[in-house]
């Protein structure tokens, strides 16, 4: 069975820039969250989708959206990007149908800001 | 979200136990206790989760004390593969679907 699968691994943009990272959650899963993982900050919740429709969400500034699409792979996006946007970026995906199911997660794209 | 507090750090040596304590003293009754993982450059993993009885898995025992006010995350033979920051977490099963993280402990096994 397929993991969680996000890309790129690794990015590098420069401030203003925008960068958009993909995630494609394990087959038959239909929840996928976000979140971002920085050495000050530690791993923090940014969104989470549920059938194509954000259900949570974390806070952060409307810089970061994100979307999901009907084969439930999701997407985020990071607009105007800033140096203290360099992070981990985690997806995790669960069946979605309980609360306290088993959270599966992706390698991470790590994205850097110079 | 009701928090967790957990030892910064400890060491162990490789095939003994090792006890992870958590304490979350304002757990409510609807708070799964959740263990989560994450070894050196992956993702965080699933380990295991409880909420009032232990629990036991092919990776770990969750022990959770009766007043559900501390628990312990027990590896019982302890591997190099181990090392790794464990998170514990709780999850109201009301809540959002979302995992919120304290800084965890960062486990190292010795040779």
């Amino acid at each position: 069975k397929a993991g969680v699968t996000q890309t790129p691994r690794y990015l590098i943009k420069t401030r203003g820039q925008q960068v958009t990272l993909s995630c494609s959650p394990i087959s038959g899963h239909r929840s996928v969250s976000w979140y971002q993982q920085t050495p000050g900050q530690g791993l923090q919740f940014l969104f989470e989708y549920f059938s194509e429709t954000q259900r949570n969400k974390g806070n952060f500034p409307g810089r970061f959206s994100g979307r999901q699409f009907s084969n439930s792979r999701s997407e985020m996006n990071v607009s105007t990007l800033e140096l203290g946007d360099s992070a981990l970026y985690l997806c995790a995906s669960t069946i979605g149908t309980a609360n306290t199911g088993e959270l599966f997660f992706g390698e991470g794209s790590r994205l850097t800001v110079l | 979200d009701a928090k967790t507090t957990q030892p910064n750090s400890m060491e162990s040596n490789e095939e003994e136990p090792v006890h992870l304590p958590c304490n979350h003293s304002t757990i409510s009754g609807t708070d799964y206790i959740h263990w989560y993982r994450q070894l050196p450059s992956q993702g965080p993993e699933y380990v295991i989760h409880g909420l009032t009885s232990n629990v036991n898995n092919r990776m770990a025992s969750l022990a959770i004390a009766e007043d559900r006010k501390s628990s312990t995350l027990i590896l019982h033979r302890a591997t190099l593969r181990d090392a790794a920051v464990y998170y514990c977490i709780l999850r109201d099963v009301w809540g959002a679907q979302k995992l919120v993280f304290g800084q965890g402990t960062r486990l190292t096994i010795n040779p």
